[in-house]
Parts: structure tokens; sequence; C-alpha cells
């Protein structure tokens, strides 16, 4: 069955330092990968995806994730955090073919420090 | 993303009684999602409908059940609420690019509370 780990349950960074939050994922056929941000009080707000192509990926807030079939991995990267950055960050993995049933990971929550 | 709505954004009910959530969108999608979260399990899918004619069970569809009233609308209802199915509550939609893949857009969430 597909599934998603997230290892940190929660991750402190100061601002101005980078921060990769780390994703693996299970899953048996081609996966689309993507990364949702949630901000305290808001509803879901995708970052970036993954489908096919350049394992580098850049998103929305400038965030970006690399695809590591060989790690089935996809780890969320910024090089310098700002302290509207504070959130709750979910991977998920969906079939690259037929019905998009995502799954979730657990959710790493994010807080900045001055 | 204000493309998708769900009302109301907070409910307190009592145990036993129906309640209703609902999610409209404008996107124009097919396919639309109900999902719970809770604390440290992440999202999980409760009900998603491909079309108003095509309705599905989730992961943990117990409990619950759901209404395609037309292409923009989904509704999610619990018939004698529960303590436990006191969370977080998404709505989301979805487009399919052809040859690209599908992504889930989601509504704001409501938050609901059982006592």
């Amino acid at each position: 069955a597909q599934s998603v780990t997230q290892p940190d349950i929660h991750i402190t960074v100061s601002e101005g330092a980078s921060l990769e939050l780390r994703c693996n994922y299970s899953y048996g056929a081609t996966p689309y990968l993507f990364w949702y941000v949630q901000s305290p009080g808001q509803g879901l707000q995708l970052l970036l995806k993954y489908f096919s192509g350049d394992t580098l990926v850049q998103g929305i807030k400038g965030f970006e994730a690399e695809f590591k079939r060989s790690q089935s991995s996809f780890n969320l990267r910024k090089p310098s955090v700002h302290w509207s950055d504070a959130a709750e960050y979910f991977c998920a993995v969906g079939a690259a073919k037929g019905f998009q049933k995502l799954v979730f990971g657990t959710g790493t929550r994010l807080l900045v420090s001055p | 993303d204000a493309d998708v709505t769900q009302t109301p954004r907070n409910r307190i009910t009592k145990t036993g009684k129906r309640i209703m959530l609902e999610c409209s969108q404008t996107k124009g999608h097919d396919r639309m999602y109900w999902y719970r979260q809770d604390p440290g399990l992440g999202l999980r899918l409760i009900y998603y409908s491909f079309d108003v004619k095509d309705i599905n069970k989730g992961e943990i569809s117990d409990g619950y059940s759901v209404s395609r009233q037309a292409q923009a609308k989904f509704s999610l209802s619990l018939e004698s609420a529960i303590p436990n199915q006191t969370a977080l509550y998404f709505c989301a939609t979805s487009d399919i690019l052809s040859g690209v893949g599908e992504t889930q857009y989601f509504g704001p969430g409501t938050r609901l509370l059982v006592l």
C-alpha cells in the first residue's frame, strides 16, 4: 500500500537560515508528488508538484523540491526562511495514471525563531 | 483558494445531531473530495466524486454520507454526530490536464466540534 513518511513532527529554524523538510514515500507505480502548506487557521495551499521531467521543481514562495527515485524521497527546501513561513507542511503522493487518490504524510510543523 | 468555498467555517453541535457541511467551487472541475484532518494523522479521504452521478467511498466513510447536487456543489453529512468526528474537514476539487496529471485544490476547511 502507498504511504508517505514525514519523519520530523516539528522543526525549528532561525529566520534567514536554510530549510529542508524530509518526505519519503512508498508507492508501487510511478508517483505524482506534492507539497502543500497549511498556515494557521488556513486551508491547504499547493506549494509545488512533480509529475515528470526535471527532478528539481520550483514552487511558490521560493520553495523547491527534489525528486530522488533511488531514495524514494521528495524533500522540500528553501535557502532562506522568513518568519511568514511558519506553518505546517504536508507531503502527498498520488498515482501517475488513473485516479488520483492522494495519500498524505502526517505533516511537519515549522517554527521560525527570530 | 477562494475558488473553493466551504460553509460553515466553524460549527459546534451535539452528539446525535445531523449536520451538513457544504462545499462549492467555481473552478469548473468535475472531481470533488471530502477529507478530514486530525492532529498527527494528516488528511484522510472520506468520499470522492468524479461527476454528479459517480460517488465513491474513501478510506473512512463510516458515519458519513455525501450528496453531489451539481457539478459545483458537494455536501458532506454526518447523520448522527459523535464526538470522535470532531475534526477539521476539507473539501477539494481537481482537474486533469491531458497528458500531465491531476492536482487537487483545497477549500479553507470547516472546523467541527461535536460535544
